[in-house]
């Protein structure tokens, strides 16, 4: 049964730092795991989309990786800024299914 | 090119009411999604629709709840006799292809039952 984690739960930096969220997951066999902001009470954006045959995709600040063989991906966002402080969720596409499963989330706070 | 539409943002009905939950997807998409935010729980998947066909209902409660994509007009998810536990915020997802594709969200309708 698939589990998707994210450790931590929740995170504070400075602003200007650069950090890595983490996402695992329990069983590899997925089509395409794909990264979201939420900002509170609003919906989710889309960040990136890495397909399983991908290691990582690059947007602006961010970068993110998929390493299936041990089931993890990590979003590294480079100069964190106040305005990337939202909730990060990631979530796959399972072999053979069509939906999203998502992970737990990590809040994250930029502090000015 | 208009996101996903969701309407209305905030829903309030009072237990045994209905409640209608609308969405219009992207442009050019033909795949809609709707998924469940409970407080505090991740977001769950619930059904898998395109036009007039239901593909995957495996996350829908068996009861009370209904959804349809006519070949004209919104997807709606429709839940019957609310109550309390239905309060959540809902979501709507589309996309281009299957679930392989990239899935963009609405803005959700937030549903609280008094």
């Amino acid at each position: 049964k698939q589990e998707v984690t994210q450790i931590p739960a929740a995170l504070s930096v400075p602003e200007g730092e650069n950090l890595v969220l983490n996402c695992s997951f329990t069983d590899s066999a997925i089509y395409n795991l794909q990264w979201f902001r939420q900002d509170p009470g609003k919906g989710l954006t889309s960040l990136l989309l890495i397909q399983s045959s991908q290691r990582e995709q690059t947007s602006g600040r961010l970068n993110a990786s998929l390493d299936k063989s041990s089931g993890r991906s990590t979003l590294y966002i480079a100069a964190s800024q106040p305005g990337d402080s939202a909730t990060y969720l990631c979530a796959l596409v399972e072999t053979g299914a069509n939906n999203l499963f998502f992970g737990t989330g990590t809040r994250l706070t930029v502090i000015p | 090119n208009a996101g996903v539409m969701q309407n209305p943002r905030h829903l309030v009905r009072r237990r045994g009411q209905e409640a209608r939950l609308r969405c219009s997807p992207m442009k050019g998409h033909s795949h809609v999604y709707w998924y469940r935010q409970l407080p505090e729980e991740g977001l769950k998947f619930m059904v898998y629709l395109q036009k007039e066909n239901i593909i995957d209902e495996s996350g829908m409660p068996k009861e009370r709840f209904s959804a349809e994509f006519p070949k004209e007009g919104p997807s709606i998810l429709r839940i019957q006799q609310v109550v309390r536990g239905d309060s959540a915020a809902y979501f709507c997802a589309s996309s281009q292809g299957q679930g392989r594709t990239e899935a963009f969200f609405g803005q959700g309708t937030r549903l609280t039952v008094v």
